[in-house]
């Protein structure tokens, strides 16, 4: 099925491990985000890619880094985890020029311990 | 910056009635609204987009208008069901992406909605 695929959909971590969130979409999308979950917060930009070789900084980036591997992925790291980073985390996918909006994948949930 | 608010942030009605959902923006500097859809544990389900210069947007038994200049939005929804049980989120983008400047919607935080069967 067409959409946006993201894995893994759940982790635990332990404060200051690493990891990296995949995402990737097969619709020929040009822009990719990522955004996270949190109760009472809803939800929150932490980067954007309007293209393949640009990221651009959303609401909530720090502690993440992104990266556009190609135009269909869009994967987003957390370098040393941190319990304020216990979230769910949603990856998208848009293109610009039509009327369509935003497609948003499954989710991961993480949580840092 | 934009601020997105919906009311009521909970409804609980039974089934069968006819239903309306608000969501209201600061900026009207918007290229469009977008509802959406999620249930628990799930993502997000886009229902109705509506362009900066539409009045509305239909499909199915769901109705979504937009004032822009007065920064509000409703979704109406019609003989409600039980399957309509969900949180629903409205969102707007930014004008500024359409001249390739910030992107990214800014969020409302829902409105948990229950059909009693």
């Amino acid at each position: 099925n067409a959409g946006v695929t993201q894995t893994p959909k759940f982790q635990v971590l332990k404060t200051g491990q690493s990891m990296t969130l995949q995402c990737a979409q097969d619709m020929n999308h040009n822009s990719m985000y990522w955004y996270r979950q949190d109760p009472g917060m809803g939800l929150r930009l932490i980067y954007y890619s309007a293209s393949e070789g640009t990221t651009d900084k959303g609401e909530v980036p720090n502690g993440y880094n992104v990266s556009r591997l190609n135009k269909r992925e869009f994967s987003l790291r957390l370098e040393s985890a941190a319990p304020s980073q216990t979230s769910v985390y949603f990856c998208a996918s848009s293109q610009e020029g039509t009327s369509y909006g935003y497609t948003f994948g499954s989710g991961t949930r993480l949580t840092v311990v | 910056k934009q601020e997105v608010t919906q009311i009521p942030a909970a409804l609980s009605v039974p089934e069968g009635e006819n239903l309306v959902l608000n969501c209201s923006f600061t900026d009207s500097a918007i290229y469009n609204l977008q509802w959406f859809r999620q249930d628990p544990g799930k993502g997000l389900t886009s229902l109705l987009l509506i362009q900066s210069s539409q009045r509305e947007q239909t499909s199915g038994r769901l109705n979504a208008s937009l004032d822009k200049s007065s920064g509000r939005s409703t979704l109406y929804i019609a003989a409600s069901q039980p399957g309509d049980s969900a949180t629903y989120l409205c969102a707007v983008r930014p004008l500024t992406y359409s001249g390739g400047g910030a992107d990214g919607l800014t969020f409302g935080k829902g409105t948990h909605l229950i059909i009693q069967p």
